[in-house]
C-alpha cells in the first residue's frame, strides 16, 4: 500500500532562516506529487505539484521541491523564511493511473519567530 | 471564481443521531472527493465520485457512511448512528476529470463534526 512519511512534526524557525521539510513515499510505479499548506484558519491550498519532466518544481510564495525518484523523495524547500509561512504543510502521493485518491503525510507544522 | 463550498462549517450533535455534511464543487469539475481529517492527522481518503458514480468508496470505515451525487455536481456524505470516534474535519475536494496524468485536487474548507 502506497504511504507517506514526513519526518518532522513540528518545525521552529527564526525568520530569514532557510527551510528544508523532508518527504519519502513508497510506491514503486509512476506518482505524481504535491505538497500542500493550511493556513491557520484557512483550508488546504496546493503549494506545488509534480507530474513529470524536470525534477525540481516551482511553486507559490518562493517554495521549491525536488523530486528524487532513486530515494523515493520529494523534499520542500525555502532560501528565506517569514513570518507569514507559519503554517501546515502535507506532502501527498497519487498513483500516475485511474485510482484518484490522495495519500497525505501526516502533516509538519511550522512556526516561525518573528 | 468560487472554489469548494461545505456545508455547514460546524455541526455538533449527539452519539447515535444521523448527520449530513454538504459539499459544493467547482462549477464544472467532475470528480469529486471526500476526505477525512483527524487532529495531528493528514486527511484520510473516503470515496470518489466521477460524475454521479461512486468510483472508488475503498476508504469509507464501515456501513454507516453513505455519500450520494444524483445529478453529478452537489454530494452528501450521510453518516448514520454516528459515534465520537467520527469527530474530525470531514473535506471535500473537486478536479476537472478524475485519474488524468495531471490532474489537480481544490480542497473546500471543511466541516467539523463534533460528536458528543
Amino acid at each position: 500500500a502506497q504511504s507517506v512519511s514526513q519526518h518532522n512534526h513540528h518545525v521552529i524557525l527564526s525568520e530569514a532562516a532557510s527551510l528544508e521539510l523532508g518527504c519519502n513515499y513508497s510506491y514503486g510505479g509512476t506518482v505524481n506529487l504535491f505538497w500542500y499548506v493550511q493556513y491557520p484558519g484557512q483550508h488546504l491550498q496546493l503549494l506545488l505539484k509534480y507530474f513529470s519532466g524536470d525534477p525540481l518544481v516551482k511553486g507559490i510564495k518562493g517554495f521549491e521541491a525536488e523530486f528524487i525518484k532513486s530515494k523515493f523523495s520529494f523534499n520542500l524547500r525555502k532560501p528565506s523564511v517569514q513570518w507569514s509561512d507559519t503554517a501546515e504543510y502535507f506532502c501527498a502521493v497519487k498513483r500516475y493511473s485511474s485510482a484518484s485518491k490522495i495519500i497525505f503525510g501526516s502533516g509538519t507544522r511550522l512556526s516561525i519567530r518573528p | 471564481g468560487a472554489g469548494v463550498s461545505q456545508t455547514p462549517s460546524n455541526k455538533v450533535t449527539e452519539k447515535g443521531k444521523y448527520v449530513e455534511l454538504r459539499c459544493d464543487p467547482i462549477s464544472g469539475h467532475t470528480a469529486l472527493y471526500w476526505y477525512r481529517q483527524s487532529l495531528g492527522q493528514g486527511p484520510e481518503f473516503l470515496i470518489y465520485f466521477q460524475g454521479t458514480g461512486a468510483a472508488d468508496d475503498s476508504g469509507l470505515p464501515n456501513d454507516r457512511f453513505f455519500a450520494v451525487r444524483p445529478e453529478g455536481s452537489v454530494s452528501t456524505l450521510k453518516i448514520q448512528r454516528t459515534e465520537r470516534g467520527d469527530s474530525a474535519v470531514y473535506l471535500c475536494a473537486s478536479s476537472l476529470v478524475a485519474g488524468a496524468s495531471q490532474e489537480t485536487q481544490y480542497f473546500g474548507p471543511g466541516t467539523r463534526l463534533l460528536v458528543l
